[in-house]
């Protein structure tokens, strides 16, 4: 898997959007990106994925540069529940067989009052 | 949907006792995968289950770790003997199929003292 580099953290003001970058300069022309997120004491929850263009759900939005060698994970209005660290991680697309998510340190996200 | 359930949620037991950590998947997932996360060392990948079948046991840290996903509800993590350095939190995460996140469960936290 490609490998990424994010900010170890960074804080971001209660309603504001918090926009966390991450780099993977060395991605594949197949390997998608994924962020994930784990907020204390509970498990890692998938946010969003793209491959190349921008992609928009109830949590965030993804956008990934044209060259694909880093991606945005935007939280348009961040509330204090969503102080966690946040993986982005760039892997192959999850083909018929099922293939494994590597976890690197993520960036902690402090929203603050 | 109940989600990915782990259980017990803490265990406490001494140095060489065997330890058993148990995971239901969500119904209709067929990829099943165990981590551990420590502190130092962050989220490891120690097995994964594609349709009940071990696929890549390479993250297993030595032959005291074994799973087993006996049908596609249920899975176990056992440790025979277990270590104090086994202590961490280990969480159990289910895929239903390409192009979809993972869904991880809310963790087993085991100290061995």
């Amino acid at each position: 898997d490609a490998k990424t580099t994010q900010p170890t953290s960074m804080d971001c003001a209660e309603g504001r959007a918090a926009n966390l970058p991450c780099n993977h300069s060395t991605i594949s022309g197949n390997e998608y990106v994924y962020w994930y997120r784990q907020i204390h004491s509970q498990g890692p929850q998938y946010i969003i994925h793209g491959l190349k263009n921008n992609e928009t759900n109830e949590m965030a939005s993804l956008i990934i540069t044209e060259d694909r060698k880093s991606s945005t994970l935007i939280l348009p209005h961040a509330t204090l529940r969503d102080t966690a660290v946040y993986y982005c991680i760039v892997r192959p697309p999850l083909t018929g067989t099922a293939s494994k998510l590597t976890f690197g340190t993520g960036t902690r996200l402090q929203v603050t009052l | 949907d109940a989600g990915v359930i782990q259980s017990p949620r803490h265990e406490v037991t001494e140095m060489g006792q065997e330890v058993t950590l148990r995971c239901k998947p969500i119904s209709g997932h067929n990829s099943l995968f165990w981590y551990r996360q420590t502190m130092m060392r962050g989220l490891e990948l120690l097995i994964y289950f594609n349709n009940n079948v071990p696929i890549d046991d390479s993250g297993m840290p030595e032959d005291r770790f074994s799973a087993k996903m006996p049908n596609a509800s249920f899975s176990t993590l056992k440790i025979q003997p277990s270590e104090p350095r086994d202590s961490a939190v280990y969480f159990c995460a289910s895929r239903s199929g390409p192009g979809s996140g993972y869904t991880f469960g809310s963790g087993t936290r085991l100290t061995v003292v």
